[in-house]
């Protein structure tokens, strides 16, 4: 059985500050997909990032960035001079390779950026 | 091109209703997926449909049933609605056996149980 675990239940930060959160997963598959989505209050979920079990490049886009290690079964998203609008749940998620359809999350960060 | 659309978006019900939930995956994706958000916690995966056939089911009890369409739309149907049923009920779409696959989320129908 596949797990998420997202050991930080809520974070709050001072805008500018770098924060990350963190994702460990237990899968027994050798290869599989890792997922970050963004949760406003608005309820919807915004993907942010796939990331191929057999792809262990780091990845940066603008202030996001992601370390996907798998030798600890991690796979931290990191946030570069936190603004409030970054302000959400962020959840962590794992699938089978080629069939995202059917994710295991984990609890989900709540993310509190203050002015 | 549009995304992932559900209706309605608020529903309330009484303890022993049974509701239907619609949604329309986004244009080329034949997968369809159900997901249970209850609040505080993450989704939890309830159904997959892929051409109109069950792909996968999460552990839920039997009061919980799906079917795709033709069109690849699909319905979350709900018997007997139980209290504990409040929650969002996400749909996402996708493209199963693809290397580029990913999910994609509509904006979630909030279900009521009073």
């Amino acid at each position: 059985a596949q797990k998420v675990t997202q050991a930080q239940t809520e974070i709050s930060v001072v805008e500018k500050e770098d924060v990350t959160l963190d994702c460990v997963y237990e899968t027994r598959d050798t290869t599989y997909y890792l997922f970050w989505y963004k949760q406003p209050p608005s309820g919807e979920l915004v993907f942010l990032i796939r990331r191929n079990s057999f792809d262990e490049q780091n990845e940066i886009s603008g202030r996001y960035s992601w370390n996907f290690q798998k030798s600890t079964s991690s796979f931290n998203f990191t946030i570069t001079a936190s603004q409030v609008v970054d302000s959400a749940v962020y959840f962590c998620a794992l699938s089978e390779y080629t069939n995202a359809g059917k994710s295991t999350f984990g609890d989900g960060t709540t993310l509190t950026v203050k002015p | 091109d549009a995304g992932v659309t559900q209706s309605p978006t608020h529903l309330i019900k009484t303890r022993g209703q049974q509701v239907t939930l619609r949604c329309s995956p986004i244009s080329g994706h034949k997968s369809v997926s159900w997901y249970q958000q209850v609040l505080g916690q993450g989704p939890q995966f309830i159904f997959q449909y892929y051409e109109k056939e069950e792909r996968g089911r999460g552990n839920f009890p039997d009061r919980f049933s799906a079917r795709q369409f033709p069109n690849y739309s699909s319905e979350l149907n709900v018997n007997a609605l139980l209290l504990g049923d409040s929650a969002l009920y996400l749909c996402a779409s996708s493209s199963p056996g693809v290397t580029t696959d990913t999910q994609y989320f509509g904006p979630g129908t909030r279900l009521t149980v009073l």
